[in-house]
């Protein structure tokens, strides 16, 4: 089977840095996506890993371990229009991308 | 310019009806997907296809039925509906299903609510 956790909920400050961990077991492993999506929008594309490593895109960045079967999204100099979910998807490499239930952050003043 | 473009926004009808949301894409890919998204916002697979052919067919009931005249087109129609069915329904798409980094593109989604 496929599994994929990430926390529910965070809140974080405006201008302040949050992490949003994944933790995934999948049969196969293709590579994994950070999507965000917010409320009543189509998710959008982030990043993609699939070596272990850190990715930076701006102010987004994102993290693979494969032996560890993890991945955090990290988000910087937080912004309100951050506010959203955020949806970690796996490629298990023979099925479509398989999603997590997402993490929805708000970003307070 | 909408790259994946689906249509009703909004789907609002009685138990037992039958109903059809449409999609497009105009974005030359190959592969097209349907999601649900239920109400804890946890997006599930229900089929994809390839080039007019169908690839993937999770454990969906058959009252849905895919349809897909084209590459550029995949419908989802849905006999005898229920309230579980009620949901957000996301078409995709992809240039293809082989490479490991290919990204999906969204439709707007259509919300689904029945009665």
């Amino acid at each position: 089977g496929q599994n994929i956790d990430q926390p529910t909920e965070m809140t974080a400050t405006e201008g302040a840095i949050v992490q949003i961990n994944c933790t995934y077991q999948t049969s196969g492993f293709n590579g994994l996506f950070w999507y965000q999506q917010h409320a009543g929008e189509a998710p959008t594309f982030l990043s993609y890993n699939v070596l272990d490593g850190l990715e930076e895109k701006g102010r987004f960045s994102s993290f693979l371990s494969r032996s560890k079967g993890y991945s955090y999204l990290l988000l910087k100099e937080l912004q309100m229009k951050d506010s959203a979910s955020y949806l970690c998807a796996v490629n298990p490499g023979n099925t479509p991308l398989v999603f997590g239930k997402g993490t929805r952050l708000s970003v307070i003043a | 310019d909408t790259a994946v473009s689906q249509t009703p926004k909004y789907l609002v009808t009685q138990m037992g009806n039958d109903k059809s949301i449409k999609c497009e894409q105009n974005l030359g890919h190959d592969t097209m997907y349907w999601y649900k998204q239920d109400s804890k916002k946890f997006l599930k697979i229900m089929f994809s296809y390839n080039n007019k052919e169908l690839i993937i067919n999770e454990t969906v009931p058959n009252r849905f039925s895919p349809k897909s005249p084209d590459k550029a087109h995949l419908n989802l129609h849905i006999n005898s509906l229920e309230l579980g069915d009620s949901a957000v329904y996301f078409c995709a798409s992809s240039q293809d299903n082989l490479f490991p980094n290919e990204k999906l593109f969204f439709g707007s989604g259509t919300q689904l609510s029945v009665l």
